[in-house]
């Protein structure tokens, strides 16, 4: 379909190991955003990629978190050493560019850390 | 800090009837304001989005509108139907310079009952 797509749907993975969350944005989408959203709560912002520009990391909850995003289009959540409290499901949204431009969101990733 | 508020937590109504769904904001600087419609197990769906100049904004039976004076919004459902039960989200996003920072509420859970 041409919506956002996300990968793996499901993740379970035990403490401790290293995981990595792919998303495909909209084609032509130059926004792209990470979410995570956990059991009960509301949605948490991670990092947005808009084209060239640096990233904005500034909802990343600690060093353990980094994203990519290559050549403008697939972005790549790495979660290092993961812990029983990254469990969640983690989304991603792509917009066209300007900050007024709908997002459209995958259907997540839910991660489970055992 | 920015905060998002909303009320109510959760609100049960009967299909057919109307019902309106606040958010309160203290965010600055004003970017806009998004309503996200989110189902059980789904990503979230972008419902509309408000800009500072912008009072009202309709998509079929939702109309939002916003106080920016009072960082007031609100979200009214008309003619209720079953499929309108989901959480409803409302993020506020500010963006200084190059820095981009989503506030997001923690939702009111809306359950339509036949």
């Amino acid at each position: 379909g041409a919506g956002v797509s996300q990968s793996p749907s499901n993740k379970v993975t035990e403490k401790g190991k290293d995981v990595e969350l792919r998303c495909d944005p909209i084609s032509g989408h130059t926004a792209l955003y990470w979410y995570r959203q956990s059991l009960g709560q509301g949605l948490e912002f991670l990092i947005y990629f808009q084209g060239n520009s640096a990233p904005d990391k500034s909802g990343l909850p600690s060093d353990r978190f980094s994203a990519e995003r290559t050549g403008g289009s697939v972005s790549t959540l790495t979660i290092q050493r993961t812990q029983q409290e990254d469990s969640a499901v983690y989304l991603c949204a792509s917009s066209l560019a300007l900050a007024t431009d709908t997002q459209y969101f995958g259907p997540g990733t839910r991660l489970t850390v055992l | 800090k920015n905060q998002v508020e909303q009320s109510p937590q959760s609100l049960i109504i009967l299909e057919g009837k109307n019902c309106t769904l606040q958010c309160n904001y203290t965010v600055s600087p004003f970017s806009n304001l998004r309503w996200y419609k989110q189902d059980t197990g789904r990503g979230p769906v972008s419902l509309t989005i408000m800009t500072f100049s912008e009072n009202t904004k309709s998509n079929g039976r939702y109309t939002a509108t916003l106080d920016a004076d009072t960082k007031q919004s609100s979200l009214h459902i008309t003619a209720s139907q079953l499929s309108d039960s989901a959480s409803y989200i409302c993020v506020v996003s500010s963006f200084s310079g190059s820095a981009r920072q989503l506030t997001f509420g923690s939702g009111t859970q809306l359950t339509v009952l036949p």
